[in-house]
């Protein structure tokens, strides 16, 4: 099976720190997509982003940032400025195929 | 407003009965899936359909079975013969049967074995 690994299983920090989510894949296709979902208190998963494998680039979303290299396999999630709102589980996800595959998650504490 | 809709948010079941978890969406999608959600080891796919009347096991399939016989339906069922099912469930959806463009999720069932 070709697995994500998150092995950050949880990670806390203070308001207003930055914080980096780290996130490496398995993959023996030429084309596949890369995932990063929210999951609050609540349940639902939440999309934040999707990257295809022929884009590098990097981006950036507000607070959020992505940086993702294939020569490492890595697909890494930043947080700026952290608040207590961004608390929550976070999935990375591999699609390939017709499936995605999920990492275990990594759970952000946010503390005031 | 579109989306998945799951059902009941908590289900207690007792031993050796068959429970109904729903799963319903309005997005006019393709492709639905099961997902399982224990502490630790985030979603594994349990079943998915990418047409009607068609599904596929998933990496878990063991104890559970659904039905597809309508676009916006896809109800999976938790049988005796699943000897763990307390978990998370989630429901989610997909334009077409690839990966490509990831999933909307629904608010998922929590199940207990009482």
């Amino acid at each position: 099976a070709q697995k994500v690994t998150q092995a950050q299983t949880e990670i806390s920090v203070v308001e207003k720190e930055d914080v980096t989510l780290d996130c490496v894949y398995e993959t023996r296709d030429t084309t596949y997509y890369l995932f990063w979902y929210k999951q609050p208190p609540s349940g639902e998963l939440v999309f934040l982003i999707r990257r295809n494998s022929f884009d590098e680039q990097n981006e950036i979303s507000g607070r959020y940032s992505w940086n993702f290299q294939k020569s490492t396999s890595s697909f890494n999630f930043t947080i700026t400025a952290s608040q207590v709102v961004d608390s929550a589980v976070y999935f990375c996800a591999r699609g390939g195929g017709n499936k995605l595959t999920f990492g275990t998650g990594t759970q952000l504490k946010v503390e005031l | 407003d579109g989306g998945i809709t799951q059902s009941p948010k908590y289900l207690f079941r007792k031993e050796g009965q068959n429970v109904t978890l729903s799963c319903e969406q309005n997005l006019n999608h393709d492709a639905m899936y099961w997902y399982r959600q224990d502490p630790g080891q985030g979603l594994r796919l349990i079943y998915y359909s990418q047409i009607v009347n068609d599904f596929q096991k998933g990496d878990i399939a063991e104890g559970y079975s659904v039905s597809r016989e309508k676009k916006e339906s896809f109800p999976l069922t938790v049988t005796s013969a699943q000897k763990n099912p307390t978990a998370f469930y989630l429901c989610a959806s997909s334009p077409t049967g690839t990966a490509q463009g990831g999933y909307t999720f629904g608010s998922g069932t929590r199940l207990t074995v009482v």
